[in-house]
């Protein structure tokens, strides 16, 4: 069945990096977009960024620019997105979810990846 | 960017009843690229509709969703007790973005 599944939970003290890893399976991984999106504790939903598996573009949130890396491994279908400097503020659960948009919207999740960032 | 307001915060309704949830976009959503999503606690959201108007694979017939220019609607036809839960409204263009959700719980 079509999935995503990410790595585990992380700490991070302040001004450290974190790599969170998203295999997909069960589908064919270039022809979805692969976008993340992070959600604080008790927040809404945040747009963080995504690549496109068949030719690595990719694009990301003003907030974050700077910061985060989102990269494709065709031959391993898995993203992974990497964010330095971390903040007290970037605590938050970590999602990946595929979008193609036709037919339209974010149909398969990943389980989320929670990080946490504490000194 | 697109912003996107959500209304009302929280819900206060009744199984049964209907629920109608807005979501209000500053700009024009392109080619209607406007979904909605169902997420209860310490779970992934749950695509509901799709372009305005579609229903996702799976999703009962009692979820709909329409627009008018800028004003998109979710209406939940009668409240089953799994209903109750945060929906959220998302435009996924080119810069996708989401809204603050809306809380549906138990009046």
């Amino acid at each position: 069945q079509v999935q995503l599944v990410q790595s585990g939970a992380e700490v991070k003290r302040p001004g450290a990096s974190v790599m969170i890893s998203c295999k997909a399976s069960g589908y064919t991984f270039t022809t979805y977009a692969m976008h993340w999106v992070r959600q604080a504790p008790g927040q809404s939903l945040e747009w963080v960024g995504w690549v496109h598996p068949a030719n690595g573009a990719t694009k990301y949130s003003r907030n974050v620019q700077g910061r985060v890396t989102i990269t494709r491994d065709t031959s391993a279908t898995t993203s992974y997105m990497e964010l330095s400097s971390l903040r007290l503020e970037d605590t938050a659960v970590y999602y990946c979810a595929r979008l193609h948009l036709v037919p339209g919207g974010m149909d398969v999740w990943g389980q989320g990846t929670t990080v946490t960032v504490s000194s | 960017e697109i912003v996107l307001t959500q209304s009302p915060g929280t819900l206060s309704l009744s199984p049964g009843e209907r629920a109608t949830l807005s979501c209000r976009a500053s700009q024009s959503v392109i080619n209607n690229y406007l979904a909605w999503y169902q997420q209860n606690p310490g779970q992934a959201p749950r695509l509901l509709i799709y372009g305005a108007s579609r229903r996702a694979t799976g999703i009962p017939d009692r979820f709909s969703g329409s627009e008018s220019g800028t004003d998109f609607t979710l209406t939940i036809s009668r409240l089953e007790p799994e209903d109750f839960a945060v929906y959220y409204c998302q435009q996924y263009g080119s810069s996708p973005s989401f809204g603050g959700g809306t809380k549906v719980e138990i009046k």
